[in-house]
C-alpha cells in the first residue's frame, strides 16, 4: 500500500522567506501525487500535481513541487512567503486504476509565517 | 467557491444515533468521494462513488453507508454513533475515476457526538 510522510507538522518562516515542506511517499508504481492547501474552516484546495512528464511542478499563488523519483521526493517550495500563505497543507498520493482510486494524505503540515 | 455543496454546515447529536449527511458535487462531475479529517486520524479517505457505483472503499466502519443518487449527489450515513466519530466530514467531486483527476472538495459538515 502507498504512504505518505510529512516531515514536520509544524514549519514557520518569515515573511518572505523561502518555503519548503517536505513530502515523501512510498509507491510501487509510478505515483500521482499532490499537494493541497487548507485554510482554517475551509475545504481542501487543490494546489499542484504531478502525473507524468516534467518532473517541476508549478501550481497556484507561487508554489511548485519536484518530483524525485530516487528520493520518493516531492517537496513544495515557494521562494518567498507571504502572510496569505499561513494554512495547512497536505502532501497526497492516489492509487487505483481507472475503476476506482484512493487518495491517501499525509498528516498535514502548518505552515506559519511571521511578519 | 468549489461548486460543492455539504449539508448540514454543523451537526451535534448524541451516543448510539444515527446521521446523514448530504453531498451535491460540482455540475458535470460524476465521482463523488467521502473523507474523515480528525485530529487522531488526520485526513482519512472513507469511500467513492462514479456514476451511482461504488467504485473504492478505505478505512470505512460498517456503521457508515454511503451512496449516490441518479441525480449524482450523494449520502453518507452514520449510524450507532460513538464519541470517537466526531469529526470534520468532507465530500469532493471529480469529473471522472481517473487517479489524475483534480479532486474539489466542499466546506465539510462538523460533527460533534456528545
Amino acid at each position: 500500500a502507498q504512504s505518505v510522510t510529512q516531515l514536520g507538522s509544524h514549519v514557520s518562516v518569515s515573511e518572505g522567506a523561502l518555503v519548503l515542506l517536505r513530502c515523501n511517499y512510498s509507491s510501487s508504481v509510478p505515483p500521482y501525487l499532490f499537494w493541497y492547501v487548507q485554510y482554517p474552516n475551509q475545504g481542501l484546495q487543490l494546489l499542484l500535481k504531478y502525473t507524468t512528464g516534467a518532473t517541476l511542478v508549478k501550481g497556484i499563488n507561487g508554489f511548485e513541487a519536484e518530483f524525485k523519483k530516487s528520493e520518493t521526493s516531492f517537496h513544495l517550495t515557494k521562494p518567498s512567503a507571504h502572510m496569505s500563505d499561513a494554512a495547512e497543507y497536505f502532501c497526497a498520493v492516489s492509487e487505483g486504476n481507472t475503476g476506482g482510486f484512493k487518495t491517501i494524505f499525509g498528516a498535514g503540515t502548518r505552515l506559519f509565517v511571521k511578519a | 467557491d468549489s461548486g460543492v455543496t455539504q449539508t448540514p454546515k454543523h451537526l451535534i447529536t448524541a451516543t448510539g444515533q444515527r446521521v446523514t449527511l448530504r453531498c451535491s458535487p460540482r455540475s458535470g462531475d460524476l465521482s463523488v468521494y467521502w473523507y474523515q479529517q480528525s485530529l487522531d486520524q488526520g485526513l482519512q479517505f472513507l469511500i467513492q462513488y462514479y456514476n451511482g457505483e461504488e467504485r473504492a472503499k478505505g478505512n470505512i466502519l460498517e456503521r457508515f453507508s454511503a451512496q449516490q443518487f441518479p441525480d449524482l449527489h450523494s449520502e453518507l450515513n452514520l449510524s450507532s454513533l460513538e464519541l470517537g466519530d466526531s469529526a470534520l466530514y468532507f465530500c469532493a467531486s471529480s469529473v471522472s475515476t481517473v487517479g489524475t483527476d483534480t479532486q474539489y472538495f466542499g466546506p465539510g459538515t462538523r460533527l460533534t457526538v456528545l
